[in-house]
């Protein structure tokens, strides 16, 4: 069945370094990829998400990169800051199907 | 709203009691979902409606699970006779007509189920 492999399951950074989540999909139909961050106790909330039709988004401090060829997608974060701490999910759903696959989550620390 | 609510917030049940948990989901958002969250975990797929369809209930994990939508609004997941086992925070979302457009999901807080 469908997939979503999500790596590394813990990451701790420096303020003010980068940080980067990389995911892995199965289901070559797969056509959307959200990013959701997750702060404790709270709600999944969507950061940032690409579409297949593009190899690359950014929105400020946050982006997205896409290989479909390797089905592979990347989540970078630069200036990390001790608030983007939280853990951060990958995910993968296609156009014409209902599910939204999930990762299992990168537990993000932001040292100050 | 303004947003997904689900209630309760928290909800301790002995071992075979049932539960039942709300979800109000986005006004005018076709789609709905039911996920499971275990501790350290992604969610998982448990449930979807279009409307009040249920369209896929494949990762419903066993019987003992039911949802329904009558109204194409409100969702109700049913746990009957829990087990430890099912102890996790259910998330619901919710969003736009999914399979027709790419859209993100809108989640709720999520009901944290507690089975002692």
């Amino acid at each position: 069945g469908e997939n979503v492999e999500q790596h590394p399951s813990t990451l701790s950074v420096q303020e003010g370094d980068s940080a980067v989540i990389k995911c892995t999909y199965s289901d070559s139909a797969s056509n959307y990829f959200p990013w959701y961050k997750q702060e404790l106790g709270k709600r999944p909330q969507l950061i940032i998400d690409i579409r297949s039709n593009v190899g690359e988004k950014k929105d400020q401090r946050i982006a997205v990169t896409l290989n479909k060829t390797a089905k592979h997608f990347s989540l970078h974060i630069t200036e990390t800051q001790p608030e983007d701490s939280a853990v951060y999910f990958c995910a993968a759903s296609s156009t014409g199907g209902f599910k939204t696959i999930f990762g299992a989550g990168t537990r993000l620390f932001v040292k100050a | 709203g303004a947003g997904v609510s689900q209630s309760p917030r928290y909800k301790v049940a002995k071992r075979g009691q049932d539960v039942a948990l709300r979800c109000d989901p986005i006004s005018g958002h076709v789609s709905l979902f039911w996920y499971q969250q275990a501790l350290g975990q992604g969610p998982e797929f448990l449930t979807y409606f279009q409307n009040e369809a249920q369209l896929d209930k494949s990762g419903l994990p066993s019987d003992r699970f039911f949802a329904e939508r009558p109204e194409g609004s409100v969702s109700t997941l049913k746990i009957q006779r829990t087990q430890q086992e099912d102890s996790a925070v259910y998330l619901c979302a919710s969003s736009l007509e999914v399979g027709k457009y790419n859209s993100p999901l809108h989640f709720g807080n999520g009901t944290r189920l507690t089975v002692t």
